[in-house]
């Protein structure tokens, strides 16, 4: 069975840019959660959705939102790229919101 | 006081040893607890679920006490291979997970 997939793998963009991020949950999964990781810290809640709805929200700018599709994938947006958003971006999928979830290999973006 | 707090690292320890790794978190209503593991530049992947009862797999064993709101990871006969960053992760039941910094484990030979 197919794991959490997410694309593209790296991405390097400049500031003021916009970037989308897409992740495929595990099949029957219909929880997705996004996370921002930067070097020596553990991974930072930004979104979970569920059945299609946003369920939870971290301390993230408005700069960051996302959206889940009808098959349950997800895209995490951010505008106006900042050098500080440079990080590995994390999606996990779980059953549901409290279940445990499992990540994808994630998307490293660096922003010049 | 950060959510989740783990133990500073990095441990270094001979293979063989046990290790333990403590976790204290903020959020009284937290509902779901685990601890995953990640090697460098890779993702985290789930150790095992945390359990009011304790639960054990192997040479791993967790622990959960609400009351004091502390979790526990035990690894007995440290292997070279559980060399990695050990993450306590904890759910809350308003749809937000946070993961501790993490603490890094070296074993050595």
């Amino acid at each position: 069975d197919a794991g959490v997939t997410q694309s593209p793998t790296h991405l390097i963009k400049t500031r003021g840019q916009h970037v989308t991020l897409r992740c495929s949950p595990i099949s029957g999964h219909k929880s997705v959660s996004w996370y921002q990781q930067v070097l020596g810290q553990g991974p930072q809640f930004i979104f979970q959705y569920y059945e299609k709805e946003e369920r939870g929200r971290g301390n993230f700018p408005d700069r960051f939102s996302a959206r889940q599709f009808p098959n349950y994938s997800s895209e995490l947006n951010v505008n106006a790229l900042l050098l500080g958003d440079s990080a590995l971006y994390l999606c996990a999928s779980s059953l549901g919101p409290v279940n445990e979830q499992y990540f994808g290999p994630g998307t490293r973006l660096t922003v010049t | 006081r950060k959510e989740v707090e783990q133990d500073p690292g990095p441990f270094n320890v001979p293979e063989g040893a046990t290790v333990a790794f403590n976790c204290t978190y903020s959020n009284s209503a937290s509902q779901s607890f685990f601890w995953y593991r990640q090697d460098c530049r890779k993702e985290p992947k789930l150790l095992m679920s945390v359990y009011s009862s304790g639960n054990e797999d192997g040479r791993f064993t967790a622990q959960l006490n609400r009351a004091s709101q502390y979790i526990s990871l035990l690894i007995r006969d440290s292997k070279l291979s559980d060399s990695a960053t050990y993450l306590c992760v904890v759910s809350t039941g308003g749809f937000k997970t946070i993961f501790g910094a993490g603490t890094r484990l070296f074993v050595k030979a």
